[in-house]
């Protein structure tokens, strides 16, 4: 299986930081990850897929990159409605597997 | 506007099965997406269960694929998850999801763009 390491696991911002979140492949998912924000106790919302396509109705302060082993996501300025946790996801194998997830707190 | 509601029992005994229910509405099962099941534990995180399509095809993670089900009723617009012979281990918020059927020819699974908002299904007698 592959396996998806996220860092850091805790990320204290402040609004209006730059913040990037790190997601780690144990081996080639060439640009097949996508990016999830989860509020508790709620479902997880689509912000990016294929490393780097911003999905639709995600504001562009969210941004993707990487391909192979290394991905990022990129908040450009943190506002107070993005205080949540942040999971990466790879779809090149056949069942998927996700990040352990980064918390976005103040 | 898509949306997706779980629906089913929050309570199973353990030995009994787990069934539950996806209600789609805003968009026609029948137009081309995967239709599926996801859950979420503070242990193991987010684990993919299993897609349908509206054909009836199916794809099962490995892990749960003895005892999973999953099923589409395509005149209710709506898809369905059976877990048989349940334990604690299967205690879980689960989600319905929607994801794209078009993928590279190198990559076997996909992106999760709708969600329901999840039902939490605990195991206990």
């Amino acid at each position: 299986d592959i396996q998806m390491t996220q860092s850091p696991s805790t990320l204290s911002a402040s609004v209006g930081d730059r913040v990037t979140i790190t997601c780690r492949a144990s081996q080639s998912v060439s640009t097949w990850v996508a990016w999830y924000q989860q509020k508790p106790e709620k479902a997880p919302k689509l912000l990016i897929y294929k490393a780097s396509s911003l999905e639709r109705g995600v504001p562009p302060r969210f941004s993707g990159s990487g391909s192979g082993t290394e991905f990022t996501l990129t908040i450009s300025s943190l506002q107070p409605d993005d205080f949540a946790t942040y999971y990466c996801q790879e779809y090149k194998s056949y069942s998927s597997t996700f990040g352990q997830g980064t918390k976005v707190d103040i | 506007q898509v949306q997706l509601q779980e629906s089913g029992p929050q309570l199973v005994k353990p030995s009994e099965t787990l069934s539950l229910t996806c209600a789609v509405s805003g968009f026609s099962i029948t137009s081309g997406f995967y239709w599926g099941w996801m859950r979420q534990t503070p242990g193991k995180g987010l684990e993919w269960i299993g897609r349908v399509y509206h054909s009836g095809r199916t794809s099962y993670t490995p892990s749960l694929n003895s005892r999973l089900g999953i099923s589409v009723d395509t005149s209710k617009n709506q898809f369905s998850l059976r877990l048989t012979s349940v334990t604690a281990a299967d205690s879980a918020l689960y989600f319905c999801t929607r994801s794209p059927t078009s993928c590279g020819p190198d990559c076997y699974s996909y992106y999760f763009d709708y969600w329901g908002p999840g039902i939490r299904v605990t195991v206990s007698s």
